[in-house]
């Protein structure tokens, strides 16, 4: 099936870095979705995003709707140690029940 | 709120044998529920949608007599690997929308089961 392509696929960083991470699609999304997973559990939703070049803070983390619903960014301010984990991108066509079409995931790695 | 219960977590099974997974959402009704896939180091996958009271919609490539998916309540959506083989060996995730309004408008996953066959 279908995936969204996720940058940087790995980031290794320090105890109070900020970080970025993107999502693109070659097809456009009506919501987007950001969730984190720890090993051996499921995603956990982070931000969602329901309308183009909408901007939502969840806490240190702020993500963005792209203008032209093809793309969103994650970021995340002063990172600490809980923040590893793995982030998903996850774009949706419609508000109904419709499927989810996931990104290929940035793997988190903080360093004290 | 917007709780959804995944059973078992980890389950090893012989080759040959079928496997149920339930899903559950505890706190809301969901109509639509989904199964997903997951390899290690890789992404969600999306196998099925299923569909209170109706059958269960597959994606391309996921046969449907090897996941069977059942969802005869509101609360309640099953897979069962049927025949289950060390291919079949992965981690399996539900998920469920809660109805609309609040935080949780995004789809709530289960914790997931991670299947072994040997």
């Amino acid at each position: 099936g279908q995936q969204l392509n996720q940058s940087p696929q790995s980031m290794f960083i320090q105890e109070g870095e900020d970080v970025s991470m993107n999502c693109t699609s070659s097809s456009i999304f009506n919501t987007w979705l950001w969730y984190k997973q720890e090993p051996g559990e499921g995603p956990v939703l982070l931000i969602a995003l329901y309308k183009a070049g909408e901007l939502t803070s969840n806490g240190r983390l702020t993500a963005q709707f792209g203008i032209t619903r093809k793309d969103s960014f994650l970021n995340i301010s002063a990172s600490i140690p809980s923040d590893v984990g793995i982030y998903f991108c996850a774009g949706q066509l419609s508000g109904t029940a419709s499927k989810l079409t996931f990104g290929t995931g940035t793997r988190l790695q903080v360093t004290l | 709120g917007a709780v959804v219960s995944q059973h078992p977590s980890r389950v090893i099974c012989k080759s040959g044998t079928s496997v149920k997974i339930e899903c559950r959402s505890l706190d809301f009704q969901a109509t639509t529920m989904f199964w997903y896939r997951q390899f290690p180091k890789k992404s969600l996958m999306l196998m099925a949608t299923s569909n209170e009271g109706s059958k269960a919609t597959y994606e391309q490539g996921v046969e449907k007599d090897k996941f069977l998916i059942n969802h005869a309540s509101l609360t309640l959506s099953t897979l069962t690997v049927t025949s289950a083989h060390p291919e079949d060996s992965s981690f399996y995730i539900c998920s469920a929308r809660p109805p609309r309004g609040g935080f949780s408008y995004g789809y709530t996953f289960g914790s997931g089961t991670r299947l072994t066959v040997v």
